[in-house]
């Protein structure tokens, strides 16, 4: 079983949906939690950075950890054609000097 | 922009070559990590950094080597090429190296093996 299990899609929305974005994780240990969006050919670019659970807001973007179920979702409104891209969720649990643990990564894809 | 630079961006080679990408962090991470992501896989991490010494190893291959110098640019190594090492290769670089350090990643060199 993967640390970090994330369906890859993809996911295809209407442009104005509210889109949901999920990871599972098996590490009770994860206490950080991050969201990247990588566009085909480019790097994968900071989104969301949360600490322990809860909800965090930015613009259209609302990152959510619940971790009595060991799960987190990132929640895109009024989404765009330009939100079309690879999602990928990423954790780490210590502080200290290990890998931070990506998700494979969820494709979406919004049509005008 | 992330403010992390990776060179060069695209690389084309033959088996059995060496190569080298080069990274620059941003300015005043200390920590550079790197990532091989090949086609339809996610982020498989190679190595990490911090402030001139090794701090964390993944799943790197005994044909690859990494170093950070002085000035705090990394450079990945590669050698004895082959097929299956085509792939984008990432560098990212942290403020300081745990885990609960965000990254920020550079657009990568693109690895292709004829």
């Amino acid at each position: 079983q993967k640390e970090v299990e994330q369906d890859p899609g993809p996911l295809s929305v209407p442009e104005g949906a509210i889109v949901s974005l999920n990871c599972t994780y098996s590490n009770s240990a994860f206490q950080y939690f991050m969201w990247y969006r990588q566009y085909s050919r480019k790097g994968p670019e900071l989104l969301m950075y949360t600490y322990s659970s809860g909800n965090k807001e930015d613009g259209r973007f609302t990152a959510q950890v619940d971790k009595s179920s060991k799960y987190i979702s990132l929640f895109i409104r009024d989404s765009q054609p330009s939100d079309s891209a690879t999602y990928l969720c990423a954790m780490g649990n210590s502080g200290g000097y290990q890998k931070v643990t990506f998700g494979t990564g969820t494709k979406l894809q919004v049509i005008p | 922009d992330s403010g992390v630079t990776q060179t060069p961006k695209h690389l084309i080679t033959a088996t059995g070559q060496r190569v080298t990408l080069r990274c620059s962090p941003r300015s005043g991470d200390l920590s550079v990590y790197w990532y091989q992501q090949s086609l339809d896989q996610g982020l498989q991490f190679l190595i990490q950094y911090y402030n001139g010494e090794e701090r964390a190893k993944g799943n790197i291959l005994e044909r690859f080597s990494a170093q950070q110098f002085p000035d705090l640019h990394s450079e990945l190594n590669l050698s004895s090429l082959e097929l299956g090492d085509s792939a984008l290769y990432f560098c990212a670089s942290s403020r300081e190296g745990g885990d609960n350090q965000p990254q920020h990643f550079g657009d990568g060199t693109r690895l292709s093996i004829l």
